[in-house]
């Protein structure tokens, strides 16, 4: 997994609770991203980050929200967590035009 | 609306096989165009990638064909075993690196 790794790597919450993914890279990559995965859609991007501090929306950013304050670290919060949003979100760093993925994160929002 | 349209959902071939996976594109913007694997429970791998200069590319068991003009491209993995069964994503990417994927093709290979 190119160096990346994402914490939890499984999460259980309830409706309405705040929930925040993590996402840390070793490859000094400048880009990161975070993705969805549902079954039929793929891979759909929901914020990416072109440097510390610097981060910009993706297709499907409603509902979430990112940080950068290190090169390394890339986090994903869900701020008010909703059935809608259960998913396996995946991570990823690029470097040239290839992009490496995590191992993901199973997210159920009860 | 999917920018990437993938077929088959799915594809069950015996060992020995060779599976073709196919995808089309719209957005005459896109410029490269990679192939990734996925195992259950791990995250996609990259496994080949193309850019529309060239109509085929090779790497091992893995090819990629590309048309240009009708903007599709398609994925053949030669000589298939059970351990290629997993679920294969195309993806297409503009300069800005906006990649977007296909849905996916789940892949067996029955031994």
């Amino acid at each position: 997994d190119a160096g990346i790794t994402q914490s939890p790597r499984h999460k259980v919450t309830e409706t309405g609770t705040p929930v925040t993914l993590r996402c840390h890279q070793t490859e000094n990559h400048r880009y990161m991203y975070w993705y969805r995965q549902d079954p039929g859609h793929g891979l759909r991007l929901i914020h990416y980050s072109y440097g510390v501090k610097d981060t910009d929306k993706g297709e499907v950013s409603d509902g979430y929200s990112v940080s950068r304050s290190k090169t390394e670290d890339f986090l994903l919060t869900l701020e008010s967590a909703t059935s809608s949003q259960t998913s396996v979100y995946f991570c990823a760093t690029r470097e040239g035009r290839e992009q490496y993925f995590g191992p993901g994160t199973r997210l159920t929002v009860t | 609306q999917q920018q990437v349209k993938q077929s088959p959902q799915s594809l069950i071939v015996q060992k020995g096989g060779i599976p073709i996976i196919n995808c089309a594109y719209e957005n005459t913007a896109f410029d490269y165009f990679p192939w990734y694997q996925q195992f259950p429970g791990k995250g996609p791998a990259l496994l080949i990638a193309i850019r529309p200069d060239v109509s085929e590319k090779k790497e091992g068991r893995f090819t990629i064909s590309f048309n240009k003009s009708a903007k599709q491209f398609s994925l053949h993995i030669m000589d298939s075993q059970p351990g290629d069964s997993a679920t294969y994503f195309c993806a297409a990417s503009t300069v800005h690196n906006d990649m977007r994927f296909g849905a996916g093709t789940r892949l067996t290979v029955k031994p």
